[in-house]
């Protein structure tokens, strides 16, 4: 079990865009910044979203990052189906004093 | 461009100490701007954060694992390393060394490609 909640999968044509959420709590959302991660089939994670909203060099603005409260969330848009891969959020959990990860969503561009 | 890389067994025996090492290229791991952590995906799961060291020495590890892991770093190296004590067949899986800049929230922005160390059951 997760402390951060993500859904399992989300899906979507190429071309469409989807949204893909982040739950926490007060302990950890709540009260820091939330980074985003793309993972590839075999293949180490890649940092797409840091400090909730901002993007690294060579990131494309198709991918996008918002807070609210506890919760996170993923923007892509002009899917491809390169974007086929999984997807963490993570920050940091004052109460546990650890770093905690999403159990990842796998998104199927269609 | 700062590079890191794993290195250690890919095989462990039930009851043995893993042990692993995350070598540090393109830039100093004696900054003090960073974390050096390390994070592991057991098959077909999800991330676990186990930690970070502090160039200095200091440590903070996951609450679940901290009976079991040491880390260590070695600045004349530029390589930082990750002890796991007693394993069992629950410790099989892909093993991440990243780089965590030191504030609060902030993400791991640079990863090894990880190396998968099994423990047979």
């Amino acid at each position: 079990q997760s402390v951060l909640t993500q859904p399992p999968s989300v899906s979507a044509a190429p071309g469409q865009e989807v949204a893909i959420s982040c739950s926490g709590s007060s302990s950890n959302i709540g009260i820091t910044y939330v980074s985003w991660y793309q993972q590839l089939p075999g293949t180490a994670p890649k940092l797409l979203i840091y400090d909730n909203t901002k993007r690294p060099s060579g990131i494309p603005d198709r991918f996008s990052g918002s807070k609210s409260g506890t919760s996170a969330t993923l923007g892509i848009t002009g899917l491809q189906t390169g974007d086929e891969a999984d997807y963490y959020c993570a920050t940091w959990d004052i109460s546990l004093s650890a770093g905690v990860f999403g159990g990842g969503t796998k998104l199927t561009v269609l | 461009q700062v590079q890191l890389q794993e290195s250690g067994p890919g095989l462990v025996k039930p009851s043995q100490t893993l042990s692993l090492t995350c070598a540090v290229s393109g830039g100093s791991i004696s900054t003090g701007t960073y974390y050096w952590s390390w994070i592991r995906q057991h098959p077909g799961k999800g991330l676990e954060w186990i930690g970070y060291i502090y160039y200095t020495g200091r440590t903070q590890y996951n609450p679940s694992l901290k009976s079991r892991v040491a880390m260590s770093v070695d600045t004349s190296k530029n390589q930082f390393s990750l002890e796991l004590s007693s394993v069992t067949a629950a410790d099989t899986a892909v093993y991440y060394c990243a780089r965590l800049p030191r504030y609060t929230g902030s993400p791991f922005d640079y990863w090894g490609q990880g190396t998968l160390v099994t423990v047979p059951a």
